[in-house]
């Protein structure tokens, strides 16, 4: 069964330092991957996905992330954080040829020290 | 609408009540998702449309919850005899689900606040 794994619950940064989120995921074959974020009392926005082709993926306000076949991993990262990048973070999978559902990670909540 | 639209945003209500929270999705939007985000618990799918297929209800917690999808597109999610362990946030996302493809991504809506007292 496909599941999704954000190690980091909660996470710290300072403004301006560069920022990496986990993401390691189980499946059986290369699923699509996304990263969604979530402020306070809004819906989830999707930042990136995985389809297939080049392994590293641009995203919205200036985030990426790299999916790795060989760790099962699609980490988020940003150079340069910004206050206005806190928020919740989520990763998830699906499955290929699949309409069904996503599987979300429990989120890593991001805070950002001026 | 531009976005998916959740109503009401809040709603709290006394155990044992039945509860209707209502999702408009975005037009053209064949596909459409019930989750449930409780705190410290990321996202639990609850249910899942798509076009005139039956749809999957596997993620249901009890026969307390049902859902409908009226005429292809606003859904219903009915909790019945609500108890406090139902209190979450209940967010509806829709997407232009392609045949045999998983790849267009959700869109969100901003969720029913559900407290249960």
């Amino acid at each position: 069964a496909q599941s999704v794994t954000q190690p980091d619950i909660h996470i710290t940064v300072s403004e301006g330092a560069s920022l990496e989120l986990r993401c390691n995921y189980s499946y059986g074959a290369t699923p699509y991957l996304f990263w969604y974020v979530q402020s306070p009392g809004q819906g989830l926005q999707l930042l990136l996905k995985y389809f297939s082709g080049d392994t590293l993926v641009q995203g919205i306000k200036g985030f990426e992330a790299e999916f790795k076949r060989s760790q099962s991993s699609f980490n988020l990262r940003k150079p340069s954080v910004h206050w206005s990048d806190a928020a919740e973070y989520f990763c998830a999978v699906g499955a290929r040829g699949s309409q069904g559902n996503l599987i979300f990670g429990k989120g890593t909540k991001l805070s950002v020290k001026p | 609408g531009a976005g998916v639209s959740q109503s009401p945003s809040n709603k709290v209500t006394e155990k044992g009540k039945d509860v209707e929270l209502r999702c408009d999705p975005i037009s053209g939007h064949t596909a459409l998702y019930w989750y449930r985000q409780s705190l410290g618990q990321g996202l639990e799918f609850l249910i899942y449309f798509q076009g005139n297929s039956a749809p999957d209800k596997s993620g249901l917690p009890s026969d307390r919850f049902s859902a409908e999808r009226t005429g292809g597109s606003v859904s219903t999610l009915t909790i019945q005899r609500t108890q406090q362990e139902d209190s979450a946030v209940y967010l509806c996302a829709s997407r232009q689900s392609l045949s045999g493809t998983g790849n267009s991504p959700l869109h969100f809506g901003n969720g029913t606040r559900l407290t249960v007292t």
